[in-house]
């Protein structure tokens, strides 16, 4: 099992660019998450998804999209990027009707 | 309005020491209580989890102690080690909510000098 994984590891874009993170689990899980790390603020919670074409807003979700297509991937757009935007992104999974949230390694984004 | 409060933001210790890492949380109606542990550069990790039914648990040279009356707990590192150098978050949900949805503290770095 490769757990969760993410891509790209890190990206640089110009303020009004858009991007697609994507995010992908090999565990059958039900529960994606999306959760942004700044300096200070711990993890906060972007989007989240209890299954393939179910996706509810978490704590901060203004300026990003999510769909689940798949029980695999759980993608994070951004449409138009913003300098506020500049944060680690960890993407999370887990199965339904267990508590451990598994976490991929993260995407770095900057930016300008 | 935040959920979870972590103290301290910052942490050193001795190798062997035995640091002490806090949380308070507001919501009542949480009921699983997570503390994840993240290296530089990898995401985190699950270290130990509490319901409130106990009041302590260990696992290794960690333990977590719960305090339901005061909405409080903490976890301890027993003969600290500078691999344990790493930031700590705590973490709590609602399983009623039927998501687990975490929230999480703002995280403690912690440094265990050799």
């Amino acid at each position: 099992n490769a757990g969760v994984t993410q891509t790209p590891k890190f990206q640089v874009l110009k303020t009004g660019q858009s991007m697609t993170l994507q995010c992908a689990q090999d565990m059958n899980h039900e529960y994606m998450s999306w959760y942004r790390q700044d300096p200070g603020m711990g993890l906060r919670l972007i989007h989240y998804s209890v299954g393939a074409g179910i996706t509810d807003q978490g704590e901060v979700p203004n300026g990003y999209n999510v769909s689940r297509s798949t029980t695999e991937d759980f993608p994070l757009r951004l449409l138009s990027a913003a300098p506020s935007q500049t944060s680690v992104y960890f993407c999370a999974s887990r199965g339904g009707g267990r508590e451990t949230q598994y976490f991929g390694p993260g995407t770095r984004l900057l930016v300008l | 309005q935040q959920q979870v409060k972590q103290s301290p933001q910052s942490l050193i210790v001795q190798k062997g020491g035995i640091p002490i890492i806090n949380c308070a949380y507001e919501n009542t109606a949480f009921d699983y209580f997570p503390w994840y542990q993240q290296f530089p550069g990898k995401g985190p990790a699950l270290l130990i989890a509490i319901r409130p039914d106990v009041s302590e648990k260990k696992e290794g040279r960690f333990t977590i102690s719960f305090n339901k009356s005061a909405k409080q707990f903490s976890l301890h590192i027993m003969d600290s080690q500078p691999g344990d150098s790493a930031t700590y978050f705590c973490a709590a949900s609602n399983s009623g909510g039927s998501n687990y949805k975490l929230t999480f503290g703002k995280g403690t770095l912690l440094t265990v000098n050799p």
